[in-house]
Order: structure tokens, then C-alpha cells, then sequence
């Protein structure tokens, strides 16, 4: 049963600190996405690989926030310093193009509480 | 940007009734359209998927698309309490680019 799998599932932390946050995407998937989830704005995209290039992070804080992708298992979302703002739910998906179709599939996300 | 434009709810029906969730979308070249269930404290599950006009049925669900009045819609049949959760409705970004834009979500509570 292939699932995308994210550590640690949650994290609490004090403001200033660095937080690192890993995705593994599902074998075989292409595409790697990182969402922010909170109550006010929803479902986020913070950055999207493809093929473990970075094509956007348009909507990631530049200054605190990095996406890398050191190999095609691992997916890495870095904040530092974090900020209490940065509580959220953060979510890794992975993807796969099949012709015209395509799929996204969720992790479970690492719940971030910043204090 | 796109936007997706959903009624956020609660959307309240009896267990065993029809549940009708709808979405809008503004761009007109979008081409797929996807519905995730997402059950409190967990994340998006997919649950449909449509690419093209009319309706896709799937068990107790049916995807209903309409590009002309750029809107797609989610009918759950026979509806139980284990379907109360908040339903977001899905599109890709510009062509390649296939990064979801989320709607708010619409919140649904069947009641036994």
C-alpha cells in the first residue's frame, strides 16, 4: 500500500528555533508538493518539485523558509528562525502525470506548533 | 491565480439522503477536477477525480462536471455519518504546472 510518509508528525518548538520537516514521496512519483494548512487561509502550496527540481516556491516565505530535494526519496521543508505564525499543519503530496491524467496523494502531515 | 469557490457550511442532511457539494472555478482552460475528503485532524484524501463533461460514478459518489458554467459538483448517495467531513474541490494550475489551487472547503455533517 504505497503512501507518502512525513516525519516527525508533530513538533513543538520555541520561537527561533529550526525546524526541519521530511517528506517521502511515493516510489515512482514525479512530482513533490509542500502545503500549509491553518484555519484562517486554507490549504497553501508552499513549493512544488518535478523530478526534483524545484519549479515554485512562489509561496514560501524566502526568508526563513527553504524546500530542497536531496534524492528522489526525500523531500526536506526547513524554517529558520521559526515564528509563532508558523504554526500550521504541513503537508508533503506526491504526484503522477499518466498521459492526461494525474493524481495527487496527501501525507499525513507534521502538525507545527511555534510558542 | 485561480479561484475555486466553495459554500463552506455546514451543509446538514439525515443520514440516507442525497448530499450535494458544489464548486466554482474561474478559469476557463482548466481541464481536471478533483474532490478530496478531509475527516477532522487528517489530511486530504483523495476520493474523485474527472477530466471530462458529464458525470463519473464511483460507489455512492458521482462527480458531475460542467465547463461551460465552470462548476463540478459531488452527489453522496445514501449518505452515512461516517461522510461528515469537510470536502474540498480541486484544480491544477496553468498547463505543467500541476500544483492544486484549494477551495475553502465545504463542511458536511450527516446526521443519524
Amino acid at each position: 500500500d504505497a503512501r507518502v510518509t512525513q516525519t516527525p508528525r508533530h513538533k513543538v518548538t520555541e520561537m527561533g528555533q529550526e525546524v526541519t520537516m521530511r517528506c517521502q514521496p511515493i516510489l515512482g512519483h514525479n512530482t513533490v508538493f509542500w502545503y500549509r494548512q491553518t484555519m484562517m487561509q486554507g490549504l497553501e502550496l508552499l513549493a512544488y518539485f518535478r523530478n526534483r527540481a524545484p519549479l515554485d516556491d512562489s509561496g514560501m516565505p524566502k526568508d526563513r523558509f527553504s524546500a530542497e530535494m536531496p534524492d528522489a526519496t526525500l523531500a526536506t521543508l526547513k524554517i529558520q528562525p521559526s515564528e509563532p505564525r508558523d504554526s500550521a499543519v504541513y503537508f508533503c503530496a506526491s504526484g503522477l502525470v499518466l498521459g492526461s491524467r494525474y493524481e495527487q496523494y496527501f501525507g499525513p502531515g507534521t502538525r507545527l506548533t511555534v510558542t | 491565480q485561480k479561484e475555486v469557490e466553495q459554500n463552506s457550511g455546514p451543509l446538514s442532511v439525515p443520514e440516507g439522503a442525497i448530499a450535494s457539494l458544489n464548486c466554482t472555478y474561474s478559469d476557463r482552460v482548466s481541464q481536471s477536477f478533483f474532490w478530496y475528503r478531509q475527516y477532522s485532524g487528517k489530511s486530504p484524501e483523495l476520493i474523485m477525480s474527472i477530466y471530462s463533461n458529464g458525470d463519473k460514478e464511483d460507489g455512492r459518489f458521482t462527480a458531475q462536471l460542467n465547463k461551460a458554467s465552470q462548476y463540478v459538483s459531488l452527489l453522496i448517495r445514501d449518505s452515512q455519518p461516517s461522510d461528515s467531513a469537510t470536502y474540498l474541490c480541486a484544480v491544477p494550475g496553468d498547463t505543467g504546472r500541476r500544483a492544486l489551487t484549494f477551495g475553502s472547503g465545504t463542511r458536511l455533517q450527516v446526521q443519524p
